[in-house]
């Protein structure tokens, strides 16, 4: 059964401190999306890449958010440093676009984090 | 600026009730658009999905949506909600191919049993 992965589920840590998040996506998809859900905001898009270029990264806050894809089978979201104000739950979503396939993002768990 | 609007963030229903949520955007080239379910405490999951054709489409466990063009709307629908549906919905568009998903701000729905 194919699924985005996102560790870590769960992650409370200090203000100041550095964060990353990490996603496998499904294997064979060439889209990777970050999101970002707040109560006040709800689903924002915080950058996108395909086949592993980032497309469009505007959505992030630049000075202190960071998006990669080292390599196909994983994206990192790393926040330096933390600020109470980015906690948030963040998802992962992949998806395969181009010819003869249509853009389908498919989610992860997400990850849940709280900076106190 | 592209965007994706969703008129209720609240509704109440009671088993058996139908419903209707609104959506519209704002983009008058070609578009993508999908709903999305939010069960508490879990990830976004993929009810129906309109690219083209016949503009009703139907997905998942009895939902339907209606795309209409003129309106800019693609308004999701279920005859008959179910204690089950408590959950959120979004509505999300892909603008002119741009493979960029911008999602609606979500409707809680809740079912009274």
């Amino acid at each position: 059964d194919a699924r985005v992965t996102q560790t870590p589920r769960h992650k409370v840590t200090e203000m100041g401190q550095e964060v990353t998040m990490r996603c496998q996506p499904i294997l064979g998809h060439n889209t990777v999306f970050w999101y970002r859900q707040t109560m006040m905001q709800g689903l924002e898009l915080l950058a996108y890449f395909r086949n592993r270029a980032p497309l469009d990264d505007s959505g992030m806050p630049k000075d202190r958010f960071s998006a990669e894809m080292p390599d196909a089978t994983l994206a990192t979201l790393k926040i330096q440093p933390s600020e109470p104000r980015d906690s948030a739950v963040y998802f992962c979503a992949s998806g395969l676009v181009g010819q003869g396939s249509n853009t389908e993002a498919f989610f992860g768990q997400g990850t849940r984090l709280t900076v106190v | 600026a592209q965007s994706v609007s969703q008129h209720n963030h609240h509704v109440i229903l009671s088993e058996a009730a139908s419903l209707e949520l609104g959506c519209n955007y704002s983009y008058g080239g070609t578009v993508n658009l999908f709903w999305y379910v939010q069960y508490p405490g879990q990830h976004l999951q993929l009810l129906l999905k309109y690219f083209s054709g016949d503009p009703l489409v139907k997905g998942i466990k009895g939902f339907e949506a209606e795309f209409i063009k003129s309106k800019f709307s693609f308004n999701l629908r279920k005859p008959s909600v179910q204690w089950s549906d408590t959950a959120e919905y979004f509505c999300a568009a892909e603008m002119d191919s741009s493979y960029k998903l911008i999602f609606g701000s979500g409707t809680r729905l809740l079912v009274r049993p």
